[in-house]
């Protein structure tokens, strides 16, 4: 099993859209976690991190639950430039190693 | 502020010839420094990261070495390249702050290699 598991996509949503990412994470990655951004042929960014009691950053919101080792990504009136690839990020062991999940492609159109 | 930088942009190169990808960090001491690898349509794979100059933990077996040189130099390197290097380099740093690490990393913006 994957350490870190996401739905490849792609999600395709008009602008305005609500869309929800899932992510799901075994024992080793199991410290930290984030959510990344990636462009096309760029390097991933981070988009926020995620806490155990959920957080907000304007129209994204995370959230963590450590009994289901699951991880989501709400974004909320979603724009034309949010269109990208979002990666699932867990931290695990000392180093800040990171462990990246596969991403989910999004595309938000007109 | 800090930055990060990785050369070439860029790379094609044809199966059996060496490598040498650089990456450089400026406005900070001491980072940990890491190297990645993206195939197409994959997710990023960690292939080394350093603690310090001369200290390279090795993460997967594979065909390439790291080497640190300097405290803010970080170099991946191959003596004979397989099709199966192909795929975007990302160099990353993160930093030590007090007694907790800080978790972000912050990557450069990458070199896309392609084996011929």
């Amino acid at each position: 099993r994957k350490e870190v598991e996401q739905d490849p996509g792609p999600f395709n949503v008009p602008e305005g859209a609500t869309v929800a990412f899932n992510c799901t994470y075994s024992n080793s990655a199991s410290q930290s976690f984030f959510w990344y951004r990636q462009d096309c042929r760029k390097e991933p960014k981070l988009l926020m991190s995620v806490y155990s009691s959920g957080n907000e950053d304007g129209r994204f919101t995370a959230q963590l639950n450590r009994a289901s080792q699951y991880i989501s990504l709400l974004i909320r009136d979603s724009k034309l430039s949010d269109s990208a690839t979002y990666l699932c990020v867990g931290l695990s062991g000392g180093y800040n190693k990171l462990i990246f999940g596969a991403g989910t492609r999004l595309a938000v159109h007109p | 502020s800090q930055t990060i930088h990785q050369w070439p942009a860029t790379l094609v190169q044809p199966v059996g010839s060496p490598l040498s990808l650089e990456c450089t960090v400026e406005g900070t001491s001491n980072p940990n420094l890491y190297w990645y690898r993206q195939a197409a349509g994959r997710g990023l794979q960690l292939l080394f990261y350093s603690v310090g100059i001369g200290q390279i933990s090795s993460e997967v077996p594979q065909n390439l070495s790291a080497s640190r040189p300097q405290d803010r130099q970080f170099i991946l390197s191959s003596k004979k390249l397989l099709l199966s290097d192909s795929g975007f380099y990302l160099c990353a740093w993160s930093v030590m702050f007090r007694r907790r690490e800080s978790p972000q990393q912050f990557f450069g913006p990458g070199t896309r290699l392609t084996v011929l």
